[in-house]
């Protein structure tokens, strides 16, 4: 069965700190993966896309790095801010039409 | 360039009611799907639509149908509706339905079925 995991379920960090947050999936033959933002009560918002090709992808304060062969990712968050808060999914495809996603890592910068 | 919308926002049926629920897709963008977020979960795939053919679904039961219009629009229909309903719909667009293609989210819907 293709699951995806996050750990931990919840993370809180003082304001300034650099974070990392984790993603596992049980099958290395992925298409690719994506992590996304979600605020309390909304939708998602695509952070960065990783294709199966690629190592790593950066956005702004945002690196995530794929590793298909330990069946992870991680997402780096470098010097957090308060505005940082909120749930992150990671969602992997698996070479069909859905994405499976994550349970999220709910994600608390303390200012 | 327009995001994905949702209509509505918010809505509360009865149990063994129906609810239709409207997406539309990012401009540019033919593929459309749809995903129930419960309370604390990750969403899961309802199922997809392509040039208007259903061409993927997910562990939900016919009562959950779909449309997708020459427009690239989509609507979700669930006939008679159960408490474990209540939940956050999700519509998400890209621009073809290879995987390979990112995808964006709407707002969401949020149901709840009392």
């Amino acid at each position: 069965k293709q699951e995806v995991t996050q750990i931990p379920a919840a993370l809180s960090v003082p304001e300034g700190e650099n974070l990392v947050l984790n993603c596992s999936f049980t099958d290395s033959a992925i298409y690719n993966l994506q992590w996304f933002r979600q605020d309390p009560g909304k939708g998602l918002t695509s952070l960065l896309l990783i294709q199966s090709s690629q190592r790593e992808q950066t956005s702004g304060r945002l690196n995530a790095s794929l590793d298909k062969s330990s069946g992870r990712s991680t997402l780096y968050i470098a010097a957090s801010q308060p505005g940082d808060s909120a749930t992150y999914l990671c969602a992997v495809s698996f070479g069909n039409e859905k994405l499976t996603f994550g349970t999220g890592t709910r994600l608390t910068i303390i200012p | 360039e327009t995001g994905v919308t949702q209509s509505p926002t918010h809505l509360i049926k009865t149990r063994g009611q129906q609810v239709t629920l409207r997406c539309s897709s990012q401009s540019g963008h033919n593929t459309v799907s749809w995903y129930q977020q419960a309370l604390g979960q990750g969403p899961q795939f309802i199922f997809q639509y392509y040039r208007e053919e259903e061409n993927g679904r997910g562990n939900f039961p016919p009562r959950f149908s779909g449309l997708q219009f020459p427009n690239y629009s989509s609507e979700l229909n669930v006939n008679a509706l159960e408490l474990d309903d209540s939940a956050l719909y999700l519509c998400a667009s890209r621009r073809d339905s290879q995987t390979s293609y990112e995808q964006y989210f709407g707002p969401g819907t949020r149901l709840t079925v009392t």
